[in-house]
């Protein structure tokens, strides 16, 4: 059984430069999941998938920042301009529906110089 | 809005002792509730979960939580700790067929010799 991957596992930028992160699910798993996690917190919300559609973003989920899954398998988050508040792990989750458990990524390390 | 209380930054526990992480949520009806473990600079691995029936849940690596609804806790417990169990421990909590996880800031495990 093959988990949850995500590609880079890390990643420098400077400031004001674009950085786009994928993730592939558990295969079969229609739900897909990205969190963003800072130092010394838990993870936060950003937006979930299912299938191809978008069906919630969170308010963290500023104009710089777009997600997609265009075939309803992998997914791809951009950040534009960033910013080094961007500077956080971005995580990638995926559950085989609503109501079920998420299964983590190892996730992506950002760094904005 | 749903939210999870881990009031304990850092534990330290000797090889061997017991283990109890406490987490207390905020939810106005039952919620799905889950331990989550994170290795440093890795993603997240789910130990456990509960959806309902039992109050006393068993997971994976010798872990167990048990749901009290009168004080809205899941606390998560381990008869002999291993030094391997030093990592970061998240709680969250999910509403009924959820979409979206809210995170407790974790507890930080250290074991000593």
């Amino acid at each position: 059984d093959t988990g949850v991957s995500q590609d880079p596992r890390h990643k420098i930028t400077k400031r004001g430069q674009n950085v786009t992160f994928r993730c592939d699910p558990i295969s079969e798993h229609n739900r897909l999941y990205w969190y963003r996690q800072t130092l010394g917190q838990g993870p936060e919300f950003l937006t979930y998938f299912q299938n191809e559609a978008q069906l919630e973003k969170s308010r963290l989920l500023s104009d710089r920042f777009s997600a997609e899954r265009p075939k309803g398998s992998f997914s791809t988050l951009e950040i534009q301009r960033t910013e080094q508040g961007d500077s956080a792990m971005y995580l990638c989750a995926s559950s085989p529906g609503g109501g079920s458990a998420q299964y983590f990524g190892p996730g992506t390390r950002l760094l904005v110089l | 809005a749903q939210s999870v209380t881990q009031p304990d930054i850092h534990i330290t526990v000797s090889e061997g002792a017991s283990l109890e992480l406490r987490c207390n949520y905020s939810y106005g009806a039952t919620p799905y509730l889950f331990w989550y473990v994170q290795s440093p600079g890795q993603g997240l691995q789910l130990l456990l979960k509960y959806f309902s029936g039992d109050t006393l849940v068993q997971g994976i690596k010798g872990f167990e939580a048990e749901f009290k609804r009168s004080q809205s806790s899941f606390n998560l417990r381990k008869p002999s700790v291993h030094w391997s169990d030093a990592a970061e421990y998240f709680c969250a909590v999910g509403a009924p067929g959820y979409s979206t996880l809210t995170f407790g800031k974790g507890t930080m495990l250290l074991v000593s010799p």
